[in-house]
């Protein structure tokens, strides 16, 4: 599969493949930390969310990996499809209630 | 159950000229959250407000924009008057209050091409 170790505006991979995005967040105190989806012209949609007393949780076709001590948030999808194609954010929080705080966007573009 | 809900969805107006978009949430989300998203880059908040009241506005630019949330039900974002830099989408999101995972839940957006 395709993986990058810093973040990436874009990603391109091939129908089937592994896909990993990464993310840097911001703040050591941040508590949660959520994976959305946005397709074209459609506002974000949750994906998979993390706190921060976990370091791995496991949603279906999808992973999101924390790793605290470099503030560092993945997202792995499972057998990528054209339907994936989307950009990804990651977001972050102090805690539930709060505002998001949104990290750069990645492309992801799947062909079949 | 029914989603957060904006209008309208596309405005081009010139600069200088007013523009106001609304927002219904989730019902029975006392929070609500309005978002900046220039075209490449991830949301941006703008103002939270829990129930009628603001609880974070130290990004809105205050002497253009302006938000309100009277009855703390729907609301409206309103930019007067607009800049060449304010075209971007206005994002609307709703969350209930308290506990959960911190997930906002977003409308699709009002899209704004200032010209």
């Amino acid at each position: 599969g395709e993986s990058v170790g810093l973040h990436l505006p874009t990603l391109s991979v091939q129908e089937g493949d592994n896909s990993i995005i990464n993310c840097a967040y911001s703040n050591s105190a941040s508590d949660y930390f959520i994976w959305y989806k946005q397709e074209s012209g459609k506002g974000p949609q949750f994906i998979i969310d993390i706190r921060s007393n976990m370091d791995k949780r496991q949603g279906q076709r999808v992973t999101v990996l924390l790793n605290k001590t470099v503030k560092h948030l993945s997202l792995q999808i499972a057998a990528t499809q054209p339907g994936d194609s989307a950009v990804y954010f990651c977001a972050e929080t102090m805690k539930a209630g709060t505002a998001l705080i949104f990290g750069k966007g990645t492309t992801l573009s799947v062909s079949s | 159950e029914a989603g957060v809900a904006q209008s309208p969805r596309y405005k081009i107006i010139e600069k200088r000229q007013s523009v106001a978009f609304w927002c219904n949430p989730i019902s029975g989300h006392a929070t609500l959250y309005w978002y900046q998203q220039i075209l490449g880059q991830g949301p941006k908040l703008l103002i939270q407000f829990q129930n009628n009241g603001v609880v974070d506005d130290s990004q809105l630019p205050k002497d253009r924009f302006s938000a309100e949330r009277l009855k703390g039900v729907d609301s409206t974002l309103k930019i007067q008057p607009a800049k060449l830099e304010d075209s971007a989408v206005y994002l609307c999101a709703s969350s209930p209050t308290g506990g959960g995972t911190g997930e906002l839940f977003f409308g699709e957006g009002s899209r704004l091409t200032v010209l």
